[in-house]
């Protein structure tokens, strides 16, 4: 069972929809981010999380360390969101400061 | 340009050559990572460096693969007698600290195949 789970897997909406993606792990994590990758493979970081709520746009995450899951919503999706959206743990104890769990992504696909 | 780069951006091999990739991160970050992202699979933790400090280098797959950071700054990882399952996406990303809690900014990659 990898420590870091997403759910969905993939995940079709219409333009305009409200969108949740899930991450889950199962140790204890001093950091999560978020991250979006694009069609053509770039990365772009989204957020980095310790605690509560971040917003940025029509982006949100929220993180619940107690119940070791953290949310990425999109408001007022458009065809651009569309990438696979994955979530990475900076897992506690014994990882280094570096090493980052990773996610296995989420496909989204906002139709027009 | 202000972000990180990466080189060759695309790598054609044969099974058995060695090949060298290269990250140039952004200016006065101290951290430095290299990740791997295979056909259809998720992304996987490679090496990280921070500064002066040892690297951490639990994730590499095998003793064919090791990475070197001259002056603090540009990073090589090499890949010796490649083989196919290398082939992969390799991605470089720099940040400000290296706590893990800092914000990454990754590099476009290099795409890797190995024939």
């Amino acid at each position: 069972k990898n420590e870091v789970e997403q759910s969905p897997q993939n995940l079709t909406a219409q333009e305009g929809e409200f969108i949740t993606i899930n991450c889950s792990y199962s140790v204890g994590i001093s950091a999560l981010h978020w991250l979006q990758q694009h069609p053509g493979g770039g990365i772009v970081s989204l957020f980095m999380l310790s605690s509560g709520k971040k917003k940025h746009g029509r982006l949100i995450a929220t993180i619940n360390i107690q119940e070791k899951h953290s949310s990425l919503h999109i408001t007022a999706s458009h065809p651009r969101d569309s990438a696979v959206y994955i979530c990475a743990a900076l897992i506690l104890p014994g990882g280094s400061q570096g090493n980052l769990i990773f996610g296995k992504g989420t496909k989204l696909s906002v139709k027009p | 340009g202000a972000g990180v780069s990466q080189s060759p951006s695309n790598k054609v091999t044969e099974k058995g050559k060695d090949v060298e990739l290269r990250c140039d991160p952004i200016s006065g970050h101290t951290a430095l990572y290299w990740y791997r992202q295979s056909l259809g699979q998720g992304l996987e933790f490679l090496i990280y460096f921070q500064g002066n400090s040892a690297p951490d280098k639990s994730g590499l797959p095998s003793d064919r693969f090791s990475a070197e950071r001259t002056g603090g700054s540009v990073s090589t990882l090499t890949i010796q007698r490649t083989q196919q399952e290398d082939s992969a996406v390799y991605l470089c990303a720099s940040s400000w600290g290296g706590t893990g809690q800092n914000e990454q900014f990754f590099g476009p990659g290099t795409r890797l195949t190995v024939l």
